[in-house]
């Protein structure tokens, strides 16, 4: 059985860097083919896509927040990190990671298995 | 403003068979496959379709995807009223270089 389990601060001040952290069980990420990318939802919005990281240790980052993040992958815990640097209260958000099983480019895939997400307020 | 276009609410009755459009671009739905994801009230979302028209494991085939052209459509059939919750679709942009969601669907089962 695959499962995710979102974990990080439930509050955050302005200006301050988030790290959250996936930790998943049930797959590998050094499989091929496997990714884990991260999501955030805001209060009443629909989800926004934040980045993804592959069994290879590609990484790819929404343009629009590519400068403020990182992601990594620890495959010996099953964990994926994501930190977001400069943290402002447009980011207070609920933030899900969720996996991808592809067998080919991401970019093609839906993620089909998500975690419980863990909500994040700026203040 | 999302760069897929979903109607912001859709109703329907019990038994009754509703459609959730998915309105993109070329740059997006055009180029690229459709997902679609349900999301009930106060959970994570759920991948419902991938692919255009494959439904994940375990979804009911009430549930059922297409796509054509830069547009694509989530029919339910036989509504329930454990299918009240809000859906999303979502594709790859190649112009913004990223996955993309719409801004997703209320469906209220009457």
């Amino acid at each position: 059985q695959v499962t995710l389990r979102e974990s990080g601060p439930a509050l955050v001040k302005p200006t301050q860097t988030l790290t959250v952290t996936c930790t998943f069980s049930g797959f590998s990420l050094t499989t091929t083919g496997m990714c884990v990318s991260w999501i955030r939802q805001a209060p009443g919005k629909a989800p926004e896509w934040l980045a993804l990281i592959d069994w290879d240790d590609d990484k790819f980052y929404s343009a629009s927040l590519q400068t403020r993040l990182t992601i990594s992958k620890d495959t010996s815990k099953n964990q994926v990190v994501l930190t977001m640097t400069n943290m402002d209260a447009a980011d207070t958000a609920t933030y899900y990671c969720a996996r991808l099983a592809t067998a080919g480019a991401y970019y093609y895939y839906g993620m089909d298995v998500w975690g419980q997400g863990t909500p994040v307020t700026v203040s | 403003q999302s760069v897929l276009t979903q109607p912001p609410s859709v109703s329907g009755t019990p038994g009754q068979w509703v459609t959730l459009s998915c309105t993109g671009s070329d740059s997006n739905i055009g180029y690229y496959e459709v997902h679609w994801y349900q999301q009930l009230p106060g959970t994570a979302p759920r991948l419902l379709i991938q692919h255009n028209d494959n439904r994940a494991s375990g979804v009911p085939d009430r549930f059922s995807g297409s796509k054509s052209g830069t547009s694509a459509s989530l029919a339910i059939t036989g509504l329930r009223p454990e299918d009240e919750a809000d859906y999303y679709c979502q594709s790859y942009d190649k112009v913004l270089r990223g996955v993309v969601f719409g801004g997703g669907t209320t469906l209220t089962v009457l």
